[in-house]
């Protein structure tokens, strides 16, 4: 069971040139996100999918876009990078489930994420 | 806007000391409270998780509190190690259809020095 995982951990790019994140799961988890970190910033959610075919805008989903064709997989896509893009990106899968009081908890496990620099 | 506030930006404390963050949210509606403890190049992993009806839980020396009256949870950090050293996020999910939103603090920042 490897989890979460991504691909390539490092990465630099030139302004214009394109290139695809990858992110698989295998713990059969419906939910799964691309979030950016930068410095002094929160995560910020990208794009994320419900289950295989459906996936929904984030918090900063310009510039990017996401497929999911099975469970298991979940790209990222760059198709003109940007030096606003210089991030380190990470996959998260997650599921739900119930909790104590009526109430509901997502248990979300995230990869080791990709430093991409933009050049 | 349903956001997540964290104090202080960093903190250094010496090896063996305790040491208290702070995390404010406005999330509404509240569904549940995490802690994670991301360390320096790698993804987030969770510390504890308290729902609306908890207001203290622990994992190992980490006690999390949550008041969901003031919007407000703490992580205490008890004998802090030099393995402590790591940023600390506090993120706050709200139900929306069904699906679980984290909103993220930015993290707190600890070095622990010997």
């Amino acid at each position: 069971n490897a989890g979460v995982t991504q691909t390539p951990k490092f990465q630099v790019l030139k302004t214009g040139q394109s290139m695809t994140l990858q992110c698989a799961q295998d713990m059969n988890h419906e939910y799964m996100s691309w979030y950016r970190q930068d410095p002094g910033m929160g995560l910020r959610l990208i794009h994320y999918s419900v289950g295989a075919g459906i996936t929904d805008q984030g918090e900063v989903p310009n510039g990017y876009n996401v497929s999911r064709s099975t469970t298991e997989d979940f790209p990222l896509r760059l198709l003109s990078a940007a030096p606003s893009q210089t991030s380190v990106y990470f996959c998260a899968s997650s599921y739900s489930r119930p909790a104590a009081g009526g109430a509901g908890i997502y248990e979300q496990y995230f990869g080791p994420g990709t430093r991409l620099t933009v050049t | 806007k349903n956001q997540v506030e964290q104090s202080p930006q960093s903190l250094i404390i010496l090896e063996g000391k305790n040491c208290t963050l702070q995390c404010n949210y406005t999330v509404s509606p509240f569904s549940n409270l995490r802690w994670y403890k991301q360390d320096t190049g790698r993804g987030p992993v969770s510390l504890t998780i308290m729902t609306f009806s908890e207001n203290t839980k622990s994992n190992g020396r980490y006690t999390a509190t949550l008041d969901a009256d003031t919007k407000q949870s703490s992580l205490h950090i008890t004998a802090s190690q030099l393995s402590d050293s790591a940023s600390y996020i506090c993120v706050v999910s709200w139900e929306l259809g069904g699906s679980y939103i984290p909103t993220f603090g930015r993290g707190t920042s600890l070095i622990v020095h010997p």
